[in-house]
């Protein structure tokens, strides 16, 4: 079985400034999806970047990145220029694409992120 | 087009009272997950649906709980009796089916039932 493995409990940063945060995971498979969802304190899911593993380039959404290293098995989230607004708990997902498991979406335990004025 | 909609947002009852949480998915997803949420536990996967039949229920915790999905656009998660243990933050979400390219994979939640078992 899958796992996803946050190991950031908590992680503060100071407005403008960058933070990354970590993602292990640990799978047989050789294709599949990653995901970083943000749960703000209104405790609403929203995605915030997806990764198919087939795809050598690292996503990008506007201040949101990651660095997937596929041979690590390590998919971090970088947040550049912090805004308080990106306060919240950020989860990292594994999704399988075999036929079989599609329902099974492994997340994480979370890492709380803080933005200091 | 409207996300996925739950109710209640609130659900606050006594211990032993039976309680129904209601989930519409996106239109046209094939896949509804209902996942609970406390800090404990974390995100924990309960059931889920592909077409309406329950593929994997391994996650509910015992035969208090019980979830249906008599069509494409409803689902309910009903607890019954409930425990103040249950209190928790509900989550019912949908998806497309198959892979990429054609599918993102992702998963819509909807805002959650927050319920409180007194």
């Amino acid at each position: 079985a899958q796992t996803v493995t946050q190991s950031q409990p908590e992680m503060s940063v100071q407005e403008a400034e960058t933070v990354t945060l970590s993602c292990t995971y640990d799978t047989s498979e050789s294709d599949y999806y990653l995901f970083w969802y943000k749960q703000p304190p209104s405790r609403q899911m929203i995605l915030v970047i997806r990764q198919e593993a087939y795809k050598q380039q690292n996503a990008t959404e506007n201040r949101f990145s990651v660095n997937f290293q596929k041979a690590a098995k390590s998919f971090s989230l970088k947040i550049s220029d912090s805004q308080l607004g990106d306060a919240a708990m950020y989860f990292c997902a594994y999704r399988t694409m075999t036929t079989d498991s599609w329902g099974k979406f492994q997340f994480g335990a979370g890492t709380q992120v803080v933005v200091t004025p | 087009d409207a996300g996925v909609i739950q109710s209640p947002r609130h659900e606050v009852t006594e211990m032993g009272q039976e309680v129904t949480l209601r989930c519409k998915p996106i239109s046209g997803h094939d896949y509804l997950f209902w996942y609970r949420q406390t800090m404990m536990r974390g995100l924990e996967l309960l059931i889920y649906f592909n077409n309406n039949v329950p593929i994997d229920d391994s996650g509910m915790p015992e035969d208090r709980f019980s979830a249906k999905m008599p069509n494409a656009s409803f689902s309910t998660l009903k607890i019954q009796p409930s425990e103040p243990r249950d209190s928790a933050v509900y989550f019912c979400a949908s998806s497309l089916a198959g892979a990429a390219p054609l599918n993102t994979g992702e998963l819509f939640f909807g805002e959650g039932s927050r319920l409180t078992v007194l």
